[in-house]
C-alpha cells in the first residue's frame, strides 16, 4: 500500500457542481494533514490545514477521519478557478517534518 | 520580496554534464527542502535540512549532493548527469514547530525546469 494515495482524476465537473476527493494514509501514526493545490507549470501552494474537528475556509471544506485513515476535500459551488491539482500531505511523524504527498487528483471546472 | 527563489528557472543540459542549483527563502525559516517531481506529477522530497545540518536523506543516487550554507540557502549539485533526472526540482521550507501545528506549512519555490538531453 502506497503511503499517501490519492484518485489521479481528472474529475471533470461543470461549474457550480460539488466535488469531493479523497486521500488515503497508511501510517495510522500521522501527525498532521494537509492540502496543497497545484496549477500547471507552479509551485504547490498550501489551500488548507485539515484538523481533527475538520475546518472550513469559505467554499472549502476539509476533514480527517482517523479510524479509516482519510482526509477528504470538498468544494462547493465549483468555479472556474478552482481547476487545478490538488495534493494531498501527511506528516508521518517521527520527529522531523518529513511529509509526504500523495500524487495529486486533477479538476477541471468547465464552464 | 519573493519568499522562496530558486536559480536557475530552466536548465537544459547534456548527460554527464555537471549542474548546480541554489534555492534561497527570506522567511526566516530553519528547514529547507529538495523536492523532485516527475513526469507523472509525483512529488518526492529528496533532502530536508535543519538549521543546516541534514535531516533528511531519502534515497537519492550520490550523485546529487545538497549543500546548506546557512540556513537561508540549501543549493543541490548534481554529477554527471543521467536522462532519468530530467524533472522538476522544487525547493521548499517551513518554521521548524511542534507536530500538528500550521507552521508545518512548507512554502515552495517555483522550481527549476531540468532537461537532460
Amino acid at each position: 500500500r502506497k503511503e499517501v494515495e490519492q484518485d489521479p482524476g481528472p474529475f471533470n465537473v461543470p461549474e457550480g457542481a460539488t466535488v469531493a476527493f479523497n486521500c488515503t494514509y497508511s501510517n495510522s501514526a500521522s501527525q498532521s494533514f494537509f492540502w496543497y493545490r497545484q496549477d500547471c507549470r507552479k509551485e504547490p501552494k498550501l489551500l488548507m490545514s485539515v484538523y481533527s474537528s475538520g475546518n472550513e475556509d469559505g467554499r472549502f471544506t476539509a476533514q480527517l477521519n482517523r479510524a479509516s485513515q482519510y482526509i477528504s476535500l470538498l468544494i462547493r459551488d465549483s468555479k472556474l478557478s478552482d481547476s487545478a491539482t490538488y495534493l494531498c500531505a501527511v506528516n508521518m511523524g517521527g520527529g522531523y517534518q518529513k511529509v509526504t504527498f500523495g500524487t495529486g487528483t486533477k479538476l477541471q471546472v468547465i464552464p | 520580496d519573493t519568499a522562496v527563489s530558486q536559480t536557475p528557472k530552466y536548465l537544459v543540459t547534456q548527460m554527464g554534464n555537471d549542474k548546480s542549483i541554489k534555492c534561497e527563502q527570506n522567511l526566516g525559516h530553519d528547514t529547507m527542502y529538495w523536492y523532485k517531481q516527475d513526469s507523472k506529477k509525483f512529488l518526492k522530497i529528496m533532502f530536508s535540512y535543519n538549521n543546516k545540518e541534514l535531516i533528511i536523506n531519502e534515497t537519492v543516487p550520490n550523485r546529487f549532493s545538497p549543500k546548506s550554507p546557512d540556513k537561508a540557502h540549501l543549493n543541490l549539485h548534481i554529477n554527471s548527469l543521467e536522462l532519468g533526472d530530467s524533472a522538476v526540482y522544487f525547493c521548499a521550507s517551513s518554521q521548524e514547530g511542534l507536530a500538528g501545528g500550521y507552521e508545518e506549512t512548507q512554502y515552495f519555490g517555483p522550481g527549476t525546469r531540468l532537461l537532460v538531453l
